[in-house]
């Protein structure tokens, strides 16, 4: 089945500094990802939506330039939290559609998410 | 625009029993539908799909769930409940080529 990978799995920062998460489809093309956020026993909020070698397409209350998204190839999606602060801890789960088999069932492939503390 | 609706964050069964958790989503559009799993500190695995194949829909674990175009619902069912089934439960709508819109989740709980 298709891989998404995603780096680093657990992350620890100080207030103030800058994160990056990557997200990676292993076996297949990705030219859409999608960034989700999940706060404690909530759901999965999504955040962005992630095309290769274009500009992401926020969703309306998330910061973008707070949220820095970049899709430079068909494999790999990065999502920067700049100055982070305690308020951005939480689990960012990244998902990628295999455009070759995806496009007619919907589904998505998941990372394994990225759990960020911001001391 | 698309949502999904679960009812009961919360459902507590005992092992051997049945398990329910229900869906009602609303779309414009013939929805696909998704139930995903989700262990605590753990990302999302897939139980089981409808894309406006078969109505009913088997998937891994036991689980199935059957698509009611009527009552707008896609609910997951397993008829025994394992000790292992303790998770967070997901359901999901998309389009093609949209992301997925997710439910709150629904926990459920099984006991011994």
């Amino acid at each position: 089945g298709a891989v998404v990978s995603q780096h680093p799995s657990r992350v620890i920062c100080k207030s103030g500094t800058s994160v990056k998460i990557e997200c990676r489809s292993l076996d297949f093309q990705a030219t859409t990802m999608f960034w989700y956020r999940q706060f404690p026993k909530q759901s999965l909020m999504l955040m962005a939506t992630s095309n290769e070698g274009s500009k992401a397409t926020y969703e309306q209350g998330v910061e973008k330039d707070k949220f820095l998204i970049n899709h430079a190839s068909l494999t790999l999606s990065t999502l920067t939290v700049t100055s982070a602060h305690p308020e951005d801890s939480s689990f960012y789960i990244c998902s990628a559609r295999d455009f070759k088999r995806g496009t007619n069932t919907g589904e998505l492939f998941f990372g394994e998410g990225s759990r960020l503390t911001v001391l | 625009a698309q949502s999904v609706t679960q009812l009961g964050s919360h459902v507590s069964v005992s092992e051997g029993a049945l398990v329910l958790l229900r869906c009602n989503y609303s779309s414009s559009v013939p929805p696909y539908l998704f139930w995903y799993v989700q262990y605590p500190n753990q990302g999302l695995q897939l139980l089981l799909k409808y894309t406006s194949a078969a109505t009913l829909v088997k998937g891994i674990n036991g689980f199935e769930a059957e698509f009611k175009k009527s009552e707008t619902s896609f609910h997951l069912t397993k008829p025994s409940a394992h000790m292992s089934d303790a998770a967070e439960y997901f359901c999901a709508v998309s389009q093609a080529g949209t992301a997925l819109i997710f439910g709150k989740g629904t926990t459920l709980s099984v006991s011994s």
